[in-house]
């Protein structure tokens, strides 16, 4: 059974400082995807990473996939509070793209300014 | 362009009243079609998936069903609710490299 372990759960952070997330996972995979979710709304799709040693930026986040380790990073530089969200990753555990994805629990990320 | 819409998106049901959830998409064909379902402070955990119209595959045993009676449309339902599956529903469909979720429905079971 594949398990995705993101940590932290929560994270609080001042407004113009840099942090990441990580996300693990137990199982062969080379998709791993991000996930923004403001409350009580849908997934807006932030990352979809395909491949070892990819990296993607978008603003003020960057993702990274270590296909080898299994961990996948979020990186935020110079926090702002639009930012404060809920961040999920997810992976595709069929590895064929067909969307099965096992999500992680989230970190729910407050930017105090 | 595409869209997905997902209805109701809130409904309160007592415990043991049916359950149905619609989905539809439009703008493509033939999509691959998900429910996902998150429950209060958890992650997402796909429910159902289906490649096709008729093909249904289930992850997680359950009370509830999917079917998909036209290639863009997805129903989630179920006979009799159970307090535990209150939660956020979600739809998504797929093609290719991309996954597109509905806007979700928020169902209460009291």
């Amino acid at each position: 059974e594949l398990k995705v372990e993101q940590n932290p759960l929560f994270l609080s952070m001042q407004e113009g400082k840099n942090y990441t997330i990580y996300c693990n996972y137990s199982t062969t995979s080379d998709r791993l995807y991000w996930y923004r979710q403001d409350p009580g709304k849908s997934l807006e799709s932030l990352f979809v990473l395909l491949s070892n040693g990819a990296v993607k930026q978008e603003g003020r986040l960057m993702a990274s996939l270590d296909t080898k380790a299994r961990l996948s990073t979020l990186h935020i530089t110079a926090a702002v509070h639009d930012l404060s969200a809920t961040y999920f990753c997810a992976v595709d555990s069929t590895g064929a793209g067909s969307y099965q994805l096992t999500f992680g629990k989230g970190t729910k990320l407050s930017v105090i300014p | 362009s595409q869209t997905i819409h997902q209805w109701p998106a809130t409904l309160v049901q007592p415990v043991g009243s049916p359950l149905s959830l619609e989905c539809t998409v439009e703008g493509t064909s033939n999509p691959n079609l998900y429910w996902y379902r998150q429950a209060a402070g958890r992650g997402l955990q796909l429910l159902f998936y289906s490649v096709g119209i008729g093909q249904i595959s289930s992850e997680v045993p359950q009370n509830l069903s999917a079917s998909r009676p036209q290639d863009r449309q997805f129903i989630l339902s179920s006979k009799k609710l159970l307090l535990s599956d209150s939660g956020f529903y979600l739809c998504a469909w797929s093609k290719g490299n991309t996954i597109y979720f509905g806007e979700g429905s928020w169902l209460t079971v009291v």
